[in-house]
């Protein structure tokens, strides 16, 4: 069973503080994800990575950036948070190859910066 | 471009009424579609695929290329199904997912 865990399922943070949001899949899997969900919106790719020290700009990627040196771990950074990114943060992953489309999910983290 | 658009953002049905969650796309190629759902204080997983043809708590969805639609359906709703339902495209990578806007699902007693 897959199994796709983060770090904080809530967080309150101050504008202009650095945020980091972690996660980590126990399944060897090559691509991890991070989105935003917003209602209204759907999900929104910040960012992907799909090896150890890999990543590419999702739809969203400003104000964002991410780390994976190790291939469970993919970790969010908010380098100064702001109002405007408060929203539910969900990480993903998935395999390498033809059954890749299926993403699994963690539980999200609802981030509010004040 | 690459798109996918569920016209409907909340969908409110009876139980034991049908239910119908559109799904429109628009893309170049062969799209693998799928639907997937979040179930209140649950994560987002795999309700099921178009490749897949099979029937997942009563669910199904057709692809249809001509009208470009992938709608799920189910004959009979129940309460346990009130959820937040996102309509999903494989794009030209091998990895990434276009995702819908979502429809929220809420079944009446």
């Amino acid at each position: 069973d897959v199994k796709v865990t983060q770090s904080s399922r809530y967080l309150v943070k101050r504008t202009g503080e650095k945020v980091f949001l972690e996660c980590v899949q126990d399944m060897d899997h090559e691509n991890m994800f991070w989105y935003r969900q917003d209602p209204g919106l759907g999900l929104r790719l910040i960012y992907f990575s799909y090896d150890v020290k890999m990543k590419e700009k999702g739809d969203i990627p400003e104000g964002y950036s991410v780390s994976r040196e190790k291939k469970e771990r993919f970790s969010l950074i908010l380098e100064s948070a702001s109002t405007n990114q408060t929203s539910m943060y969900l990480c993903a992953s998935s395999l390498w190859g033809t059954t890749s489309y299926e993403q699994y999910f963690g539980p999200g983290t609802r981030l509010t910066v004040t | 471009a690459q798109r996918v658009t569920q016209p409907e953002k909340l969908l409110s049905v009876f139980k034991g009424a049908p239910v119908e969650l559109k799904c429109n796309y628009s893309y170049s190629g062969s799209p693998e579609l799928f639907w997937y759902v979040q179930y209140s204080r649950q994560r987002l997983q795999l309700l099921l695929r178009h490749i897949s043809r099979e029937s997942i708590k009563g669910f199904t969805a057709d692809l249809n290329k001509g009208e470009t639609s992938f709608h799920l359906k189910k004959p009979f709703a129940q309460e346990e199904d009130s959820a937040m339902y996102y309509c999903a495209l494989s794009g030209h990578s091998n990895y990434q997912l276009i995702w819908g806007a979502g429809t929220k699902l809420i079944i009446k007693p």
